[in-house]
């Protein structure tokens, strides 16, 4: 299995900060990379497929980027609907998930 | 939409078994695969394996011994059974649309998730 890395494991921000966070692959995995948001008690949702690419009815405060073994999403201002988890996941090879990277209120 | 359906509660050694069932789309489309991911209670996602409508199917590596899925087009849904449960397999199990696309695929619709106990 390809392990993916997120960085940090959480983190706290305010309304309105610029969040980014980082994912890193054991192995090149090209730009298949996913990225899904959970918010507390809910289904996870994906943002961000191909590494860069919106997912349909994603708002445009989201972006993400990389190639290779390291890629990042960015929330450009964070609002109260973003506080929750965010995972990475490769499809490259067998699917594997990033740990999640926790968005916390600060 | 997909619903998961099944027992939330299954004895340590016995089978798993979960089904899903799709509404608002046809599981014979040829652009997707069906999948089943995890996630045990306060802990991260993991990928089970995934099927398409010809049957062809993968799974995670070290879950293959123990997994099995399968397809029915006739009733649009698709199953899938965990052998050999041990407590470790206590989780929210979610069956998933799985799209492909030129930058890959990812898990685009999610069923509600349902929760399964292993215990005596």
């Amino acid at each position: 299995d390809i392990q993916m890395t997120q960085s940090p494991s959480s983190l706290s921000a305010s309304v309105g900060d610029r969040v980014t966070i980082t994912c890193r692959a054991s192995q090149s995995v090209s730009r298949y990379l996913n990225w899904y948001q959970q918010q507390p008690g809910r289904v996870p949702k994906l943002l961000i497929y191909a590494a860069s690419t919106l997912q349909s009815g994603v708002p445009s405060r989201f972006s993400g980027n990389g190639s290779g073994t390291d890629f990042n999403i960015t929330i450009s201002s964070l609002q109260p609907e973003d506080f929750a988890t965010y995972y990475c996941q490769q499809s490259y090879t067998t699917p594997t998930f990033g740990q999640g990277t926790k968005v916390e209120i600060k | 939409q997909l619903q998961e359906s099944g027992p939330g509660l299954v004895k340590p050694s016995e089978t798993l078994s979960l089904t899903c069932s799709v509404s608002g789309d046809s599981i014979s489309n040829s652009n997707y695969y069906w999948g089943w991911i995890r996630q045990p209670p306060g802990k991260g996602l993991e990928w089970i394996g995934s099927i398409n409508y010809s049957g062809t199917t993968y799974y995670k590596p070290s879950l293959k011994s123990r997994v099995a899925t399968s397809v029915d087009t006739s009733k649009n849904f698709f199953s899938m059974r965990l052998n050999s449960v041990t407590a470790a397999d206590s989780a929210v199990y979610y069956c998933v649309r799985q799209f492909y696309g030129s930058g890959g695929d990812a898990f685009d619709i999610w069923g509600r998730g349902t929760m399964v106990i292993v215990s005596s």
